[in-house]
C-alpha cells in the first residue's frame, strides 16, 4: 500500500499570509504512460463535505481561486495557500490514486488568527 | 450540477448489516466509476469502495473486504454500499462520490450495542 504522509498537523495563520502544506508518497505517484502525478487536495470546511481542489498534483479544480497552487512529482507534493482568507478555515488532505488501495493523507488543520 | 445523495445511515448493532444507497443527478451517471469514503468522528478520510462505470470490477481496502460490496444500477442512477458484519471502527459518516471528484453531504452510520 502507498503510506502518505502529511505535514504539518495543523498551522495558524493570519489572514494575506501564505502557509504550505506538504505530502509525501512512499513510492511514486507518477505514471510512465502519460506523465501525470496521481495525486490530489481536498478542502474540508467544518460541517462539510470535502471538495477537490487541486488533481494531477498542480490542475486547479473549475471554480477554485488562483491562489490554491499545487506543485511537486514523484513523492513530494505541496499544496501552496497564498494571500490566506478567512473562508480558507479547512482541514485539508492529499490522496494518492495512482494504485489500490487509494489512501489519503492524515490532513492538516488551517486555522486563521 | 452534481448531486449525490445518500441515504439508509443509521444506528446498526455490531455484527449487523446496512444498506447504503446514493443517488445521483446533474450527469451521465454510467460514464464514471463511483466510489464510497468514510470519516469516522474527528478523523480523516478512509477510501471504502470503487466500482467501474459498468459495475464490471470492484475495488476495496483489507478493512473492508469481505464484508462490504459496492454495487450499481445504471438504469436508476443509484449507487449502492451492502455492510456486513458491522463492527465499532465502522461508525462514520459515508459519501457517496463521483470518481473522487464530486461528494455527496454524506450519511451517518454507527455501529453500538
Amino acid at each position: 500500500d502507498i503510506v502518505m504522509t502529511q505535514s504539518p498537523f495543523s498551522l495558524a495563520v493570519s489572514e494575506g499570509e501564505m502557509v504550505t502544506i506538504n505530502c509525501k508518497s512512499s513510492q511514486s505517484l507518477l505514471s510512465s504512460g502519460n506523465q501525470k502525478n496521481y495525486l490530489a487536495w481536498y478542502q474540508q470546511k467544518p460541517g462539510q463535505s470535502p471538495k477537490l481542489l487541486i488533481y494531477y498534483a498542480s490542475t486547479r479544480q473549475s471554480g477554485v481561486p488562483d491562489r490554491f497552487i499545487g506543485s511537486g512529482s514523484g513523492t513530494d507534493f505541496t499544496l501552496t495557500i497564498s494571500d490566506v482568507q478567512a473562508e480558507d478555515l479547512a482541514d485539508y488532505y492529499c490522496l494518492q490514486h495512482y494504485s489500490y488501495p487509494l489512501t489519503f493523507g492524515s490532513g492538516t488543520k488551517l486555522e486563521i488568527k | 450540477e452534481v448531486q449525490l445523495v445518500e441515504t439508509g445511515g443509521g444506528l446498526v448493532q455490531p455484527g449487523r448489516s446496512l444498506k447504503l444507497s446514493c443517488v445521483a443527478s446533474g450527469f451521465t451517471f454510467n460514464n464514471y466509476w463511483m466510489s464510497w469514503t468514510r470519516q469516522a468522528p474527528g478523523k480523516g478520510l478512509e477510501w471504502v469502495a470503487s466500482i467501474t462505470n459498468s459495475g464490471g470490477s470492484t475495488y476495496y481496502p483489507d478493512s473492508v473486504k469481505g464484508r462490504f460490496t459496492i454495487s450499481r444500477d445504471n438504469a436508476q442512477n443509484t449507487l449502492y454500499l451492502q455492510m456486513n458484519s458491522l463492527r465499532s471502527e465502522d461508525t462514520a459518516t459515508y459519501y457517496c462520490t463521483r470518481g473522487m471528484d464530486g461528494w455527496g453531504q454524506g450519511v451517518m452510520v454507527t455501529v453500538s450495542s
